[in-house]
């Protein structure tokens, strides 16, 4: 079974500094895609970012990219330039790349922001 | 366009009542999920419906729980004799039957067994 660890129960930056929150998981497939997500306290799960594991090329989504090590099974969020609505609970997420699409979530970590 | 909406958004109940709580998926979705969200948690997976059929129901934890999906559309999550260890908040989401696709969320009932 896949599992997806979250060493950061907690991380704060200073606003429009850089942090990088991580993740690592563990399988035994080849195909997989890896997600962060994030919930702010509407507890809404709102997607940041997504990887494919065959892509070697590092995801990015405007301020928000990722540090993806396919061999040593890593996954890191770099948010840069951080805004105050960025402060939310942020979880990496696996899912495999056949069909089933059912996600395997981390614990979280929850980010918080200071003026 | 209506994202993915649940009802209700609280649920308190006593130990040994029946709940059902509801999801409604965004038009055309063809997959739902369900994951149950203990506090301080992650989302854990509990169901997953491709159409009609649950295509993979492993995460359910015992045979209190059960859900249904009768018409493809709206899903209907229930639980049996509910414990205090079911209080969590319960998401669902919705995708395109594609795997690229990705998924999107509700906001969760939060259900609480006094």
């Amino acid at each position: 079974a896949q599992t997806v660890t979250q060493s950061q129960p907690e991380m704060s930056v200073q606003e429009a500094e850089t942090v990088t929150l991580s993740c690592t998981y563990d399988t035994s497939e080849s195909d997989y895609y890896l997600f962060w997500y994030k919930q702010p306290p509407s507890r809404q799960m709102i997607l940041v970012i997504r990887q494919e594991a065959y892509k070697q090329q590092n995801a990015t989504e405007n301020r928000f990219s990722v540090n993806f090590q396919k061999a040593a099974k890593s996954f890191s969020l770099k948010i840069s330039d951080s805004q105050l609505g960025d402060a939310a609970m942020y979880f990496c997420a696996y899912r495999s790349g056949g069909s089933n699409y059912k996600l395997t979530f981390g614990k979280g970590t929850l980010l918080t922001v200071n003026p | 366009g209506a994202g993915v909406s649940q009802t209700p958004s609280n649920k308190v109940t006593e130990k040994g009542k029946y709940v059902e709580l509801r999801c409604d998926p965004i038009s055309g979705h063809t997959a739902l999920y369900w994951y149950r969200q203990s506090l301080g948690q992650g989302p854990e997976f509990l169901i997953y419906f491709q159409g009609t059929g649950a295509a993979d129901d492993s995460g359910l934890p015992n045979d209190r729980f059960f859900a249904v999906r009768p018409e493809g559309s709206v899903s209907t999550l229930k639980i049996q004799r509910t414990e205090r260890g079911d209080s969590a908040v319960y998401l669902c989401a919705s995708s395109p039957a594609s795997a690229y696709n990705e998924q999107f969320f509700g906001p969760g009932t939060r259900l609480t067994v006094l």
